[in-house]
């Protein structure tokens, strides 16, 4: 298994740009989450899905921010327009039921968002 | 809401014994999980209590109790690779939303 796998890897952007931030779950795994790490906040949940569905968004910061999942194989954080405020480690992770509460969720290596 | 609270930072001696306190307080408590997250890399899973008392794994142990809203990481025969930060984390305010300890860092010395 490949594990969730993010793309980019880091991405550098102008404030002002749109970025898309890009996960493939775990296959089978039926819950998708994206969180935001920083040294001030943490790891903050930003917004889950269960079978592509998203269930809680309350996380998300502001109208900038929008996610999206297609298909059970990917999803889609994108921030319009970006601002330096935004720069920070972003996290995908997946997980399958209520499994979760015994093998916790996967995360995948995340992309390091910097805005300038 | 919810609010964890952990050490900051932990230093400890390599072969030592070093326990990692989590304090919690929320609504609707499910259980206590711990993660491992070395420097550049992403969170990892270690252990999960939903029940009081500790559960071992490997050189790894945690306890949790509800009754105190209180948990601890215990990480026995410290390496090197140990030095990492590590979380907890409870679920709550939703059967899947995970809320996250601002974390410890720990440093194992020679």
């Amino acid at each position: 298994d490949a594990g969730v796998i993010q793309s980019p890897r880091h991405e550098v952007t102008e404030m002002g740009q749109e970025v898309t931030l890009r996960c493939k779950p775990i296959s089978g795994h039926d819950y998708l989450f994206w969180y935001r790490q920083t040294m001030m906040r943490g790891l903050e949940l930003l917004i889950y899905f269960n079978n592509n569905v998203p269930i809680d968004d309350s996380g998300m910061p502001e109208d900038r921010f929008s996610a999206k999942m297609p298909n059970a194989s990917f999803s889609t954080l994108k921030i319009q327009p970006s601002e330096p405020r935004d720069s920070a480690v972003y996290f995908c992770a997946s997980s399958l039921g209520q499994l979760h509460l015994i093998y916790g969720y996967t995360f995948g290596s995340g992309t390091r968002l910097t805005v300038v | 809401g919810q609010s964890l609270e952990q050490p900051s930072e932990v230093t400890a001696v390599e072969g030592a014994i070093v326990q990692i306190n989590c304090t919690y307080q929320t609504s609707g408590f499910y259980g206590l999980s711990w993660y491992q997250q070395h420097d550049g890399g992403a969170p990892t899973f270690l252990s999960y209590n939903a029940l009081d008392g500790l559960e071992e794994t490997g050189r790894f142990s945690s306890f949790l109790s509800r009754s105190d809203s209180y948990g601890y990481l215990l990480l026995q025969e410290l390496q090197m690779k140990d030095s990492a930060s590590y979380f907890c984390a409870v679920r709550s305010g939703g059967y899947q939303k995970v809320t996250f300890g601002t974390g410890t860092k720990l440093q194992v010395i020679p």
